[in-house]
């Protein structure tokens, strides 16, 4: 079956540094969703990804949908300690498939 | 209502007692999830329904979890004879379209614990 692998698992950054978040996917998807998760709360939706290719910014946060719509990423230019939560990518052409997650720890 | 609400927000039972989550979605939403949650995991797709009909059932851990969704709206999970392992955050998510094309919207989830 469908399988969506997130690294790296832990990310600890000192505040203002940026920060990474990779997703591939076994096979090829038809749009990939990013969610982020804070402690103790629940996945809030951050943006979809549909052609390939497509890059979007929201502020500090850069996505990219891979050529071959099979890879992803999210980067974090200079971390703000309000960005600590999990980062989850969702793939699937049906069915979401949500990657492990990346947790990021931000240190003042 | 102002998003997906679930019931309840803790449930705490015996080692082979069955237990009924419950779900509801954003009034309108056409796709409804569940997901298991377990601590310091991702989330592990259980089962979806577009409308009242469950497409995919293949995400169901065993024949203990069954689940229902009754006039396109709230939804019930069930676990019969529960385990130890079933001890997770169960989560439930609505889309306003189906197919995994739309935002999903989270619930606060239910955390059981089973002893």
């Amino acid at each position: 079956g469908q399988q969506v692998m997130q690294i790296p698992q832990y990310q600890h950054v000192q505040e203002g540094e940026d920060f990474t978040t990779y997703c591939n996917s076994s096979t090829t998807l038809s749009n990939i969703q990013w969610y982020k998760q804070r402690p103790g709360g629940h996945p809030v939706f951050l943006i979809q990804l549909v052609k390939s290719g497509e890059v979007k910014k929201q502020k500090r946060l850069t996505f990219q949908f891979g050529e071959a719509k099979k890879n992803s990423s999210l980067h974090i230019t200079a971390t703000q300690t309000t960005d600590v939560g999990t980062y989850f990518c969702v793939g699937g052409s049906y069915i979401p498939t949500f990657g492990r997650g990346t947790s990021l720890i931000v240190h003042p | 209502g102002a998003g997906v609400s679930q019931s309840p927000s803790n449930k705490v039972t015996e080692k082979g007692k069955d237990v009924e989550l419950r779900c509801d979605p954003i009034s309108g939403h056409t796709a409804l999830y569940w997901y298991r949650q377990s601590l310091g995991q991702g989330l592990e797709f259980l089962i979806y329904f577009q409308g009242n009909s469950a497409p995919d059932k293949s995400g169901l851990p065993s024949d203990r979890f069954s689940a229902e969704r009754t006039g396109g709206s709230v939804s019930t999970l069930t676990i019969q004879r529960t385990q130890q392992e079933d001890s997770a955050v169960y989560l439930c998510a609505s889309s306003r379209l189906s197919g995994f094309v739309d935002t999903q919207y989270f619930g606060p989830g239910t955390r059981l614990t089973v002893l």
